[in-house]
C-alpha cells in the first residue's frame, strides 16, 4: 500500500525568504506525485504534478519541485516567499488503481 | 466558466438526521470523487464514481451515501449513521480514471456542522 508523509506539520518563514516543503512517499513502483495548496476555508488548487522525464518540475505561482527517486522524496521550493503563499500544502500520491494518497498537509505561516 | 461547485459552504446537522451536499461539475469529466478533511489527517476519501450509475467505496465510506444519476452531480448524503460527520467536504473530479496520470480538480468545499 502507498503512503505520503510531509514530516513538518507547520513551517514559519520570513518574507522574502525561501522555502522547502518536505514530502516523502512510500510505493514500489513508478509514483506519480502532486502539490496542492490551500486556502483556509477553500479547496485544493494544484501547483505541480510529476510524472515521468525531468525530475525538476515547475509549478505556478513561483514554485518548483525536486523527485528523488533514491531518496522517495518530492520536496516543493520557493526561493522568495510572499505573504500570500500563508496556506496548507498537499503532497499526493497517485498509484495503480488511481487512488490518490494525500499527506497530513504543511501549514505554512509568512512574517513580515 | 468551467469548474466545481459545492453547496452550501456552510450546513448544520441536528442529531439523527441526514443531510446531503451538492457536488456538480461543468468540466465534462467522468469521474468525481469525496473526500472528507479533518485537521491534521490530509484528505481521506470517501466514494469515487468513474461513470454515471457506477459508485465505489473509499478507505470510510461508512455513513455516507452517494448516487450518481447525472455525469455532472455527485451528491454525498450524510447519514444518521455516521457519528462524527463535523468534518471539511471536498469533492473533485477528473476527466477519467482509467489512466494514473489524470489530475483531479477540487471544489471549494463544504463544512459541516453538528449542532
Amino acid at each position: 500500500a502507498q503512503s505520503v508523509t510531509q514530516p513538518d506539520i507547520h513551517i514559519t518563514v520570513s518574507e522574502g525568504a525561501s522555502l522547502e516543503l518536505r514530502c516523502n512517499y512510500s510505493y514500489g513502483a513508478t509514483p506519480y506525485l502532486f502539490w496542492y495548496v490551500q486556502s483556509p476555508g477553500q479547496g485544493l488548487q494544484l501547483l505541480l504534478k510529476y510524472f515521468s522525464g525531468d525530475t525538476l518540475v515547475q509549478g505556478i505561482k513561483g514554485f518548483e519541485a525536486e523527485f528523488k527517486r533514491s531518496q522517495s522524496s518530492f520536496n516543493l521550493r520557493k526561493p522568495s516567499v510572499h505573504w500570500s503563499d500563508a496556506a496548507e500544502y498537499f503532497c499526493g500520491l497517485k498509484a495503480a488503481g488511481n487512488k490518490l494518497t494525500f499527506g497530513g498537509g504543511t501549514r505554512v505561516l509568512v512574517k513580515p | 466558466d468551467g469548474g466545481i461547485t459545492q453547496s452550501p459552504k456552510y450546513l448544520f446537522r441536528k442529531e439523527g438526521q441526514n443531510v446531503t451536499l451538492s457536488c456538480e461539475q461543468n468540466l465534462n469529466h467522468d469521474a468525481m470523487y469525496w473526500y472528507r478533511q479533518d485537521p491534521g489527517q490530509g484528505l481521506r476519501l470517501i466514494y469515487y464514481s468513474q461513470i454515471v450509475n457506477d459508485f465505489q467505496k473509499g478507505d470510510i465510506a461508512e455513513g455516507y451515501s452517494v448516487s450518481r444519476e447525472k455525469k455532472e452531480s455527485f451528491p454525498l448524503t450524510v447519514t444518521s449513521a455516521q457519528k462524527n460527520p463535523t468534518a471539511f467536504y471536498l469533492c473533485a473530479s477528473s476527466s477519467s480514471t482509467s489512466g494514473v496520470q489524470e489530475t483531479q480538480y477540487f471544489g471549494p468545499g463544504t463544512r459541516l456542522l453538528v449542532l
